[in-house]
């Protein structure tokens, strides 16, 4: 099976800008989760998307939102860009089948870099 | 709210020294515990603990889950240059999203 893939893998961006990264899940997971990673807060969880619905969310701010397709595929969104939005963004997805479920299997990450 | 702390923070062994890395946790309706390794970019699995899984064994690798003390010891035997990484621990607790610790950083010198 294939893995975990996102794009693209590294981002520029300015502030005030906004950015999209997508994931694709591991074929037939439709848990979807999101992860912020930097070097001082290290992996903070911002939401986590199952068969197009939002099951759960982080303690971030609105400007980061997201969402989920028919094909478990899933989108996030960070709207006015700060510096400190620079980070790794990692997304996870999970199997259906218990107890597979409470293992989640990670993408390679993408970097976004705001200047 | 759910913690979980992870010690040290950063360990320096020689090849061939065993290691043992601390993950302790305060979370409500516990459900499982997960280890995973990362060395570049996207950490990867390496064991889920569960209260019917409290021992989990692979290779050199080894984790245990002390569901009265809170905690579990990841250890690592013989360790290798390519055991150098950031070891994150993670709980899974009531609700869906996996918690982490701030991980142990892993160097490993010939």
């Amino acid at each position: 099976k294939a893995g975990v893939t996102q794009t693209p893998r590294y981002l520029i961006k300015t502030r005030g800008q906004q950015v999209t990264l997508s994931c694709s899940p591991i074929s037939g997971h439709r848990s979807v989760s999101w992860y912020q990673q930097t070097p001082g807060q290290g992996l903070q969880f911002l939401f986590e998307y199952f068969s197009e619905t939002q099951r759960n969310k982080g303690n971030f701010p609105g400007r980061f939102s997201g969402r989920q397709f028919s094909n478990s595929r899933s989108e996030m969104n960070v709207s006015t860009l700060e510096l400190g939005d620079s980070a790794l963004y990692l997304c996870a997805s999970a199997s259906d089948d218990y107890p597979s479920w409470d293992e989640q299997f990670f993408g390679p990450g993408t970097r976004l870099t705001v200047l | 709210e759910d913690k979980v702390v992870q010690s040290p923070l950063s360990l320096v062994v020689h090849e061939g020294d065993t290691v043992t890395l601390n993950c302790s946790y305060e979370v409500t309706n516990f459900r499982s515990l997960l280890w995973y390794k990362q060395e570049k970019k996207a950490p990867t699995f390496l064991f889920m603990l569960t209260s019917s899984g409290i021992e989990k064994k692979s290779g050199r690798l080894s984790s245990i889950l002390d569901k009265k003390e809170l905690s579990s010891i990841l250890n690592i035997t013989a360790t290798q240059t390519g055991d150098s990484a950031i070891y994150l621990c993670a709980i899974r607790a009531g609700s869906y999203q996996l918690t982490f610790g701030k991980g142990t950083k892993l160097s490993v010198i010939p």
